[in-house]
């Protein structure tokens, strides 16, 4: 299956400063990626689904100018969260799908942001 | 909108023991149903996966049942061991979808103690 690395696996940034996640594919072009963002105790929700070469599709309630995602080659994908806040302190997730007839989604390691 | 209920965690068993992690699921048509595991450190695998109703997935001595009559996908394995131990993931994707997306349940924390 698909190799995807996620980085930084662990961030602490303070409140107002921008932080910036790659996912990348490594031994696979992935015309779409989705990010994930999970809180303590809750589901993974989907944020927004990543298309090489256009905008991404966010879900409803996420706000797109806060959480800017970027797909500007096949192999990589990055979640900037800006001006960030304690409230935004969760494990961001991506994940890539799989090719032709394998529609098996493949994750990364998960990266964990702590604002302070 | 879709969604899946699997039962809270922590789950702390000894080795060799039965496991069960109950899931259930709501959707409209017919999803696909998949069980995902992460391992300390380590994206989420796919454990195992059921397309269609009565279809057994299996992995790693680990099954799960679709059960359409109940909305059910239940993780069983006869024997637990320590490496075992990690975070199991019920989740759903609308096969009707174009780009598969998945919906997941919050989790679930299994430890096993030697």
């Amino acid at each position: 299956g698909a190799v995807v690395s996620q980085h930084p696996s662990r961030v602490i940034c303070k409140s107002g400063t921008s932080v910036k996640i790659e996912c990348r594919s490594l031994d696979f072009q992935a015309t779409t990626m989705f990010w994930y963002r999970q809180f303590p105790k809750q589901s993974l929700m989907l944020m927004a689904t990543s298309n090489e070469g256009s905008k991404a599709t966010y879900e409803q309630g996420v706000e797109k100018d806060k959480f800017l995602i970027n797909h500007a080659s096949l192999t990589l994908s990055t979640l900037t969260v800006t001006s960030a806040h304690p409230e935004d302190s969760s494990f961001y997730i991506c994940s890539v799908l799989g090719g032709g007839k394998n529609t098996e989604a493949f994750f990364g390691q998960g990266t964990r942001l702590t604002v302070v | 909108g879709d969604s899946v209920t699997q039962m809270e965690g922590p789950v702390t068993l000894s080795e060799e023991a039965f496991l069960t992690i109950n899931c259930t699921y709501t959707a409209t048509g017919y999803p696909s149903l998949f069980w995902y595991v992460q391992y300390p450190g380590e994206g989420l695998q796919l454990l195992l996966k059921a397309t269609k109703a009565d279809d057994k997935g299996s992995n790693k001595g680990f099954e799960a049942t679709y059960r359409k009559e109940t909305t059910s996908f239940h993780l069983e394995k006869g024997s637990v061991q320590v490496s075992d131990s990690a975070v199991y993931f019920c989740a759903l994707s609308d096969r009707g979808g174009a780009t598969n997306k998945l919906i997941f349940g919050t989790g679930t924390l299994l430890a096993v103690q030697p």
